[in-house]
Parts: structure tokens; C-alpha cells; sequence
């Protein structure tokens, strides 16, 4: 079946510091491909996506790119700030019998001023 | 945007009560779902509802049912509260190819 998978955290940064986190997935087909962010005491909200290799999805000074050869997916900022600190899920969708979607356990980011 | 409300920030239910969580959205979205949301588990769907009065089980459906009589609004529905599911559940529906979520009920299970 489909499935997602990303790096544990959590993970300390300090502000200005470069962001990576990885995930790569599983899937038949061809899958769209999500992050979205959790901040505290909020649902998710979708970060970007994109749908078709080599796409890259941009947001708030984030950037995936979907790399289909290595079924990765995996986020990245330049320079994180303090209000960047939540939890970020990498998700796939897939049309089976609908559309359903697949997601990683998260990964928690803290951000130090 | 897109509005999806959940009926109840946080819950505190005793075991064994019938428990009901609402969730409503305002964009005439077909597809609806529940997850919960476990530390280290991330989200794992429930239930999941593409129609009125159409229903379909995800990866963990024990011990909850839903209920779908009107296109805006999709209940989940704990028959009898077990301390394992308390959780965060949070409630999506589907436009553009993408998840709205609401805000999330935490419930707790004593």
C-alpha cells in the first residue's frame, strides 16, 4: 500500500539556520505530494504541494521538489524564524477508489531566537 | 475560505459514555474524513465519507461509526468511550485535490 515516511524529530534550530526535512514515500501510480504545518493548538494547514515530477511546490519560503526517481519529497527553508516552530506532515494522495490521503507521523520543529 | 468547524475544542467524557463529535463544512465539499492524531503516529484515518448516507472504513474504524445525513456535516461517534481513544480528532473535507482541516476536538477518555 501507499505510505509516507519522514525524518524523526524533534528538531532544534536557531533562528536563520538552514531547514531540510526528508521524506520519501511509497505508491502506486503517480501520486500529488503535501506538506502541511500544524502550528500549536491549530488543525493542519497545507503548506504547498505539488503534483507531477520535478514540480516544485513553494510557500512562505519553503520549497519541496518531487523527485520521483528517488520517491522523495523533502522540505526546505533558507533561513527559519521562531514563529516557523510547529509540527510539519508530509502527505500523499492517491485516487483509489476516491481520493485518499497518506501521511507521515510529522516531525516537530522548535526554532530558538 | 474554506470553513471547517469542529463542535468542540476539548472533551472530557468518562468510560463507557456514547460520545458525538460534529464537524460541519461551509463549501459544499462531497468528500469528508476523521482522523485521530496521535504523538508519533501521526494522522490515521477513521472514517471517511464520499456522499450522503455513504460511508467507508479507513485504517483503524474499531469501537467509532459515523453518521452522514447532510452534505455539510459529518459526526463521528464513539459507542461506548474507552480510555485508548483518547486523542486528538481532527475532521477534513476535499476540494481542489487538497485537505482542509478543522481545528481539532481533544478528547479525553477518564
Amino acid at each position: 500500500g501507499n505510505s509516507v515516511t519522514q525524518m524523526e524529530g524533534p528538531v532544534t534550530l536557531s533562528e536563520e539556520a538552514f531547514l531540510t526535512i526528508n521524506c520519501t514515500y511509497t505508491a502506486t501510480g503517480y501520486p500529488s505530494l503535501f506538506w502541511y504545518v500544524q502550528y500549536p493548538g491549530e488543525g493542519l494547514q497545507l503548506l504547498l504541494k505539488a503534483t507531477k515530477a520535478d514540480d516544485k511546490g513553494s510557500n512562505k519560503g519553503f520549497e519541496a521538489t518531487y523527485r520521483k526517481e528517488t520517491t522523495s519529497f523533502h522540505l526546505e527553508k533558507g533561513s527559519v524564524q521562531v514563529s516557523d516552530s510547529a509540527v510539519y506532515f508530509c502527505a500523499l494522495s492517491a485516487f483509489n477508489y476516491g481520493q485518499n490521503f497518506v501521511f507521515g507521523p510529522g516531525t516537530r520543529l522548535s526554532v530558538l531566537p | 475560505d474554506v470553513k471547517v468547524t469542529q463542535s468542540s475544542r476539548y472533551l472530557v467524557k468518562r468510560t463507557g459514555e456514547k460520545v458525538f463529535l460534529e464537524c460541519v463544512q461551509d463549501m459544499d465539499h462531497e468528500n469528508m474524513f476523521w482522523y485521530r492524531q496521535d504523538p508519533g503516529l501521526g494522522l490515521r484515518l477513521i472514517y471517511f465519507s464520499y456522499d450522503v448516507k455513504m460511508k467507508e472504513k479507513g485504517d483503524i474504524p474499531e469501537g467509532y461509526s459515523v453518521s452522514r445525513e447532510k452534505k455539510e456535516r459529518f459526526s463521528l461517534i464513539l459507542e461506548s468511550a474507552s480510555t485508548n481513544q483518547t486523542s486528538m480528532y481532527l475532521c477534513a473535507s476535499v476540494g481542489e485535490e487538497k485537505l482542509f482541516f478543522g481545528s481539532g476536538t481533544q478528547l479525553s477518555v477518564l
